[in-house]
């Protein structure tokens, strides 16, 4: 069974850093691309980030370029956000999500649970 | 920039009706680059639909979607309690990679 956990939310005070994770269990994480979703209290669903699966090549929605960066580790089956320069407008919950192709269709698959950041004084 | 608009905002239905949830495009899109997502309370999103038509795996075939260019429908025939949700329609860009969710739509007991 495909798992994705995230972890590291909190709270954060703006202008800190935080760094999340997600570990994949149950497929073999290094053979897909992996995404990162967030959803503010009461809104609706932002992509912020994607990698693919060797780890180089990346992308960023306009709202965090520049200030979050996606990482990911196989050996150690883990995505990573490193969030830098938080704003409270990035008070959300963070799921991480395994990214799969059906044909020309890319779709967020499996999802985690998701791990809440709040960034507030 | 494409820009996904959902209406209605909020359907209010009765268990046993159908519901029709619009995704309109601000341009034209490619059927594979439309994807549908539920997502109940407290929940993580699920895949619904992908290619505009394709149902995910699992997924009940009273749930269908058409559409192409710039308008896509979602159509659930008869609702379940456990349909009551909001859905998400999603555009996948790959030049540059981009993935564009719509504001969602509120289907909620009558």
């Amino acid at each position: 069974e495909v798992q994705l956990v995230e972890s590291g939310g909190g709270l954060v005070q703006p202008g800190g850093s935080l760094r999340l994770s997600c570990v994949g269990s149950g497929f073999i994480f290094s053979g897909y691309s992996m995404t990162w979703v967030r959803q503010a209290p009461g809104k609706g669903l932002e992509w912020i980030s994607h990698i693919e699966s060797g780890g180089y090549n990346k992308d960023y929605g306009d709202s965090v370029r520049g200030r979050f960066t996606i990482s990911r580790d196989n050996a150690e089956n883990s995505l990573y956000l490193q969030m830098n320069s938080l704003r409270a407008e990035d008070t959300a919950v963070y799921y991480c999500a395994r990214l799969i192709r059906y044909g020309d269709s890319v779709v967020f698959e499996s999802w985690g649970q998701g791990t809440l950041v709040t960034v507030s004084s | 920039e494409i820009v996904l608009t959902q209406s209605p905002g909020t359907l209010s239905l009765s268990p046993g009706e159908r519901a029709t949830l619009s995704c309109r495009a601000s341009q034209s899109v490619s059927i594979s680059s439309l994807v549908w997502y539920k997502q109940k309370p407290g929940q993580a999103p699920r895949l619904l639909i992908y290619g505009a038509s394709r149902r995910a795996a699992g997924i009940p075939d009273r749930f269908s979607g058409s559409g192409s260019g710039t308008d896509f429908t979602l159509t659930i025939s008869r609702l379940e309690p456990e349909d009551f949700a909001v859905y998400y329609c999603q555009y996948y860009g790959n030049s540059p990679r981009v993935f564009t969710f719509g504001p969602g739509t509120t289907v909620d007991i009558k």
